[in-house]
């Protein structure tokens, strides 16, 4: 049973390009998260997902972010004319259950994106 | 308390040593505590999941306390060995938010 697959694992790209994270949530999970680590933070909610909806989006910056989890394929986070300071390990998390739930979350590897 | 806070930030123990930390959240609207391990180069994995006051679970040596009243939990190792070197997390999730609020961790070093 697969967990959750991020790619690429590592990302680097020059300022002003886009920055396109994937996530493939475990096997019969419905809802996504996304958390960002800044160098030296911890994890910072951004934006939280199920199928075709964004549930809760109180973490994500106002300009350049954008986040998707269309009925087919991963969740992607879209990072517009990137700067240094999105320079940061982008982690995504998913669980079974419904908004509100107890239940635990499951974590990818991670994402590093390096903007030169 | 506003945010999730952890403390101490860092600890550095003796193999053998047993050691606690500790994890407050905001008590109002509670719903849930969990705790992870965060090990290098690897992702978060759930160590408990939290929701009753008084809760106490256990997973060999390690265990956690609740207390959703004061907004505290403490997180104990016994007998600490080299392998327990991780960063611990706790995230709190308030009543159907849905999205769990971290902690900033508190990275656990134990020297054979």
């Amino acid at each position: 049973n697969a967990g959750v697959m991020q790619n690429p694992r590592h990302l680097v790209r020059r300022r002003g390009q886009e920055a396109r994270l994937r996530c493939s949530p475990m096997k019969g999970h419905s809802h996504v998260y996304w958390y960002r680590q800044l160098p030296e933070e911890g994890l910072k909610f951004m934006v939280y997902l199920q199928k075709e909806n964004i549930i809760d989006e109180s973490g994500m910056p106002k300009e350049r972010f954008s986040a998707e989890f269309p009925k087919e394929g991963p969740s992607i986070l879209r990072i517009q004319q990137v700067v240094r300071g999105d320079s940061a390990a982008y982690f995504c998390a998913s669980s079974p259950t419904t908004s509100g739930s107890a239940g635990e979350l499951f974590f990818g590897e991670g994402s590093r994106l390096t903007v030169l | 308390i506003l945010n999730v806070e952890q403390s101490p930030q860092s600890l550095h123990v003796q193999e053998g040593d047993s050691t606690n930390f500790t994890c407050s959240f905001p008590s109002s609207n509670f719903y849930a505590l969990h705790w992870y391990r965060w090990e290098t180069a690897k992702s978060p994995e759930a160590l408990f999941v939290m929701t009753l006051n008084g809760d106490e679970k256990k997973k060999g040596r390690i265990s956690a306390t609740l207390n959703t009243k004061e907004g505290y939990s403490y997180l104990y190792i016994k007998g600490s060995q080299p392998e327990d070197s991780a960063t611990y997390l706790c995230a709190s999730i308030n009543t159907n938010a849905g999205k769990s609020t971290f902690g900033d961790g508190t990275t656990l070093t134990v020297k054979p």
